[in-house]
């Protein structure tokens, strides 16, 4: 079961890109990357998710390198309703066997 | 189209006292989770189900029990409540797993607190 590392925190101002690395260096070779989104007194919600190389959607982008022992994920332009708890999670493949680490808070100020 | 629907929203219990919180899904989705966040930290596994009639242990099973006796409702049960188990409890849906990750996607959670 790989482990992920993250920033405990995160500070930003409003319309600067925010990038938020993960590391998971016991990464497993059919192991996807996804990341959660949570506002305080909310379900997580899921952001975006990846395999390798980069992956864009409307909300953000993620950033895997070769070797996938880490990811990042890029919020492009930030506002202050991005102010959030995001979480990277590893080996989402069998339900049961991946976990939530404590995540990074990320707060928006203007 | 509600999505994962957790009843009741908060609730205040005794200890020894017992409870069930109701998890509701309209997505027909086959797997089904609960979790427990506490503050600060992330959600922690308590129970899942791959589907109608099965269950599984997760990361912290001790003092819970789940039946998933339909395939749109997963039930989590305390039999004797403690002050430990003073928490926000998170209920989650998702496909089943397979070629590629499927979201889980959650519900607003149940606040509990236990005197």
């Amino acid at each position: 079961l790989a482990k992920t590392t993250q920033p405990i925190s995160m500070d930003s101002y409003e319309g600067q890109e925010v990038n938020i690395t993960c590391s998971h260096n016991n990464i497993a070779t059919n192991d996807y990357i996804t990341w959660y989104q949570q506002f305080p007194s909310q379900g997580p919600r899921f952001i975006i998710q990846g395999y390798k190389t980069k992956v864009t959607n409307e909300v953000a982008s993620l950033f895997i390198p070769a070797d996938r022992k880490s990811s990042t994920l890029s919020l492009p332009r930030v506002s202050l309703s991005d102010t959030a708890v995001y979480y990277c999670l590893v080996g989402d493949r069998e339900a049961g066997k991946s976990t939530f680490g404590d995540g990074t808070t990320l707060t928006v100020k203007p | 189209n509600a999505g994962v629907t957790q009843t009741p929203k908060f609730r205040v219990l005794k200890t020894g006292q017992s409870m069930t919180l109701l998890c509701a899904q309209d997505m027909n989705h086959e797997y089904m989770y609960w979790y427990r966040q506490d503050p600060g930290m992330g959600l922690r596994l308590i129970h899942y189900s791959v589907g109608e009639g099965t269950t599984a242990k997760g990361e912290v099973p001790d003092g819970y029990n789940v039946s998933r006796l339909k395939k749109q409702n997963f039930l989590l049960g305390l039999e004797s409540a403690a002050p430990s188990q003073t928490s926000v409890y998170f209920c989650a849906s998702s496909l089943p797993t397979g070629h590629s990750n499927q979201p889980q996607h959650f519900g607003d959670g149940t606040r509990l607190s236990i005197l």
